[in-house]
């Protein structure tokens, strides 16, 4: 069994450029989550997937901001006009669900953006 | 609403020595969980253990102990004999007890580890 994967890994772009990132998750898992990471603070939530439903935004997630999971499988975080501050570690995460407070979120290497 | 605090943003030990990563949290939920995830430098987070908020015994996982004080709203990690493969970020973080629907997780900001000669 394949752990989730991110793709790609590292990520320049410059300053409003759009990007896309993609996320597979562990076979099974139902949920997935993206979360952003900037330096020197813990991941923070941004959306998360059951099934090829979304049913959950943070109001991180600005209009600029927009994720699908077409098939319920695989998923992609797309950043329209990308701006400096941007630039973070996107991680994503899959789950087997639900679970209630024993549901544990198995992460990606995360894909590391920079915007110039 | 939740919230985790990790007041050490830096910690060092030696080689083969035990430490103790502490962890305190806030919630209003009966029902929660407590999660450690390590990150490399690499940037991936590796899920460590989980305690149960109505879990009566503290968890265990290898060389990694959770100790669950509930009274308290702490959550330290206790890794025994350490490793220079420990060196790392470790986050402490809480989930809800609810299965209506999303559980995104909060962490805390996270304590550097770097084990020691």
């Amino acid at each position: 069994d394949t752990g989730v994967s991110q793709d790609p890994r590292h990520k320049i772009t410059k300053r409003g450029q759009n990007v896309t990132f993609r996320c597979d998750p562990i076979s099974e898992h139902n949920r997935l989550y993206w979360y952003r990471q900037t330096l020197g603070q813990g991941p923070e939530f941004l959306t998360y997937f059951q099934n090829e439903a979304q049913l959950e935004k943070s109001r991180l997630l600005s209009d600029r901001f927009s994720a699908e999971r077409p098939k319920g499988s695989f998923s992609t975080l797309e950043i329209q006009r990308t701006e400096q501050g941007d630039s973070a570690m996107y991680l994503c995460a899959s789950s087997l669900a639900p679970q209630g407070a024993g549901e544990t979120q198995y992460f990606g290497p995360g894909t590391r953006l920079l915007v110039l | 609403a939740q919230k985790i605090t990790q007041t050490q943003p830096g910690m060092f030990v030696q080689e083969k020595e035990a430490v103790t990563l502490d962890c305190t949290y806030d919630t209003s939920d009966p029902s929660y969980g407590l999660f450690w995830y390590k990150q490399p430098s690499s940037g991936e987070m590796i899920f460590l253990i989980y305690q149960g908020s109505y879990d009566q015994q503290n968890a265990t996982e290898g060389r990694y102990s959770l100790n669950f004080q509930k009274a308290r709203k702490s959550a330290n990690l206790v890794i025994s004999a350490s490793q220079l493969g420990d060196s790392a970020m470790y986050f402490c973080a809480m989930i809800r007890g609810f299965t209506g629907g999303g559980n995104k997780l909060t962490f805390g900001t996270g304590t550097q580890l770097k084990v020691e000669l």
